[in-house]
């Protein structure tokens, strides 16, 4: 079964500096991934997506991530973080193929704290 | 504008009494999908859709119903809520399984 575990509940930075959110999943194939941002009482937005192809995948709001499959992990990252990206981010996972694609599985979240 | 759209927003009901939450989407998405999300434990997947009258159950399906008669809306059914559903639901929508359009949410709390 698909699984994906965020290793961090909660990280905090200041602003202007660099970023980095882990994320690693578990699946018996090759994923769809994807990078969510939930800001306090709002809904989730994506941030972007991983298919195939080039590993590296830019995003909205300046964001990207790392597809490692040896390492099982799709970190996201952002070289300098500023005080509206203050949120919660959550990893997910779903099938690349077949009637399970719509079984998004999602990982527990990190809560992103932005100092001045 | 391209949305999906929950309702109620909040909700208080009182234990026993049957509720639906709507959802309805405007992107003729194929796939649809009902998460809760509670402190600690993320989004957990209570069902989803992958078509008209094509459902399957995510990873906490019990207590919960759903339905998928037109392509457009698919509303999640409590026929019987406990105190344990009270959660932020979220409805979501996806053209082919490459990631969900989320609604707003509802608040439900069950007294």
């Amino acid at each position: 079964a698909q699984s994906v575990t965020q290793p961090d509940i909660h990280i905090t930075v200041s602003e202007g500096a660099s970023l980095e959110l882990r994320c690693n999943y578990s699946y018996g194939a090759t994923p769809y991934l994807f990078w969510y941002v939930q800001s306090p009482g709002q809904g989730l937005q994506l941030l972007l997506k991983y298919f195939s192809g080039d590993t590296l995948v830019q995003g909205i709001k300046g964001f990207e991530a790392e597809f490692k499959r040896s390492q099982s992990s799709f970190n996201l990252r952002k070289p300098s973080v500023h005080w509206s990206d203050a949120a919660e981010y959550f990893c997910a996972v779903g099938a690349s193929y077949g009637g399970s694609q719509g079984n998004l599985i999602f990982g527990k979240g990190t809560k992103l704290s932005v100092k001045p | 504008e391209a949305q999906v759209t929950q309702n109620p927003r909040y909700l208080i009901t009182v234990t026993g009494k049957k509720l639906t939450v709507t959802c309805s989407q405007n992107m003729n998405h194929e796939y649809m999908s009902w998460y809760r999300q509670d402190p600690g434990l993320g989004l957990r997947q209570i069902y989803y859709s992958m078509n008209v009258e094509v459902t399957d159950k995510g990873d906490v399906p019990e207590g919960y119903k759903v339905s998928r008669k037109e392509k457009r809306n698919f509303p999640l059914i409590l026929e019987s809520p406990s105190p344990n559903q009270t959660s932020l639901y979220f409805c979501a929508s996806s053209l082919s399984g490459d990631g969900y359009t989320f609604g707003s949410g509802t608040r439900l709390t069950v007294v």
